[in-house]
């Protein structure tokens, strides 16, 4: 089947700095895409999304990209404090589906 | 409100033994699903409930699983004669709209070990 991946299984950067995560997905029909934050011992949790009908959105501190012609979906952290340290899922779901599929997810490291 | 909740939060059994897993899902969710996340991995599907509907249980591994869901909120996953292999967290989640914006609330999972 169709499947969605990371790019980067761990990637580390030093407070302040800005953090690009990236996930490639193949299903050309997904048109809702997620990003997860799951820290340790934790579930994961929202935090932002994007539909396929837009290329960029905003959150607070957070920014994703989707970039349809390449498949590519990243999720950009500015300013990157110790505390956005912990494991970050894409997901993807194709309209009129109700199971997303999940990345297998990287690891952000923020060091002081 | 409160989130989704699950219990026990760890659980150590031996292999063989039966297990039940809870989820208390965020009120008003029609939709829950239950995951396994493998030390390192990502989430696997394993049953999807949605208000009277029959489960979708596409998902789960093996005839030893099994899933209920009372009343359209609480569900329990159920572990028969579990193997180490069933080692996981286990992760519950509810979502309001599951087919379209599709977020789903997780809880914070349940650990199980299989010695």
């Amino acid at each position: 089947g169709e499947s969605v991946g990371l790019h980067l299984p761990t990637l580390s950067v030093q407070e302040g700095d800005n953090s690009i995560i990236n996930c490639a997905y193949s299903n050309s029909a997904s048109d809702y895409f997620i990003w997860y934050k799951q820290e340790s011992g934790k579930g994961p949790q929202f935090i932002i999304d994007i539909r396929s009908n837009m290329d960029k959105r905003q959150g607070q501190r957070v920014t994703v990209l989707l970039n349809k012609t390449v498949k590519h979906l990243s999720l950009q952290i500015a300013a990157t404090q110790p505390g956005d340290s912990a494991v970050y899922f894409c997901a993807e779901k194709e309209g009129g589906s109700y199971i997303p599929t999940f990345g297998r997810g990287t690891s952000l490291i923020v060091h002081p | 409100g409160a989130g989704v909740s699950q219990s026990p939060s760890n659980k150590v059994t031996e292999k063989g033994k039966d297990v039940e897993l809870r989820c208390d899902p965020i009120s008003g969710h029609t939709a829950l699903y239950w995951y396994r996340q493998s030390l390192g991995q990502g989430l696997e599907f394993l049953i999807y409930f949605q208000g009277n509907s029959a489960p979708d249980k596409s998902g789960l591994p093996s005839d030893r699983f099994s899933a209920e869901r009372t009343g359209g909120s609480v569900s329990t996953l159920t572990i028969q004669r579990t193997q180490q292999e069933d080692s996981a967290v286990y992760l519950c989640a509810s979502s309001r709209d599951p087919v379209g914006k599709g977020e789903q609330y997780f809880g914070p999972g349940t650990r199980l070990t299989v010695t």
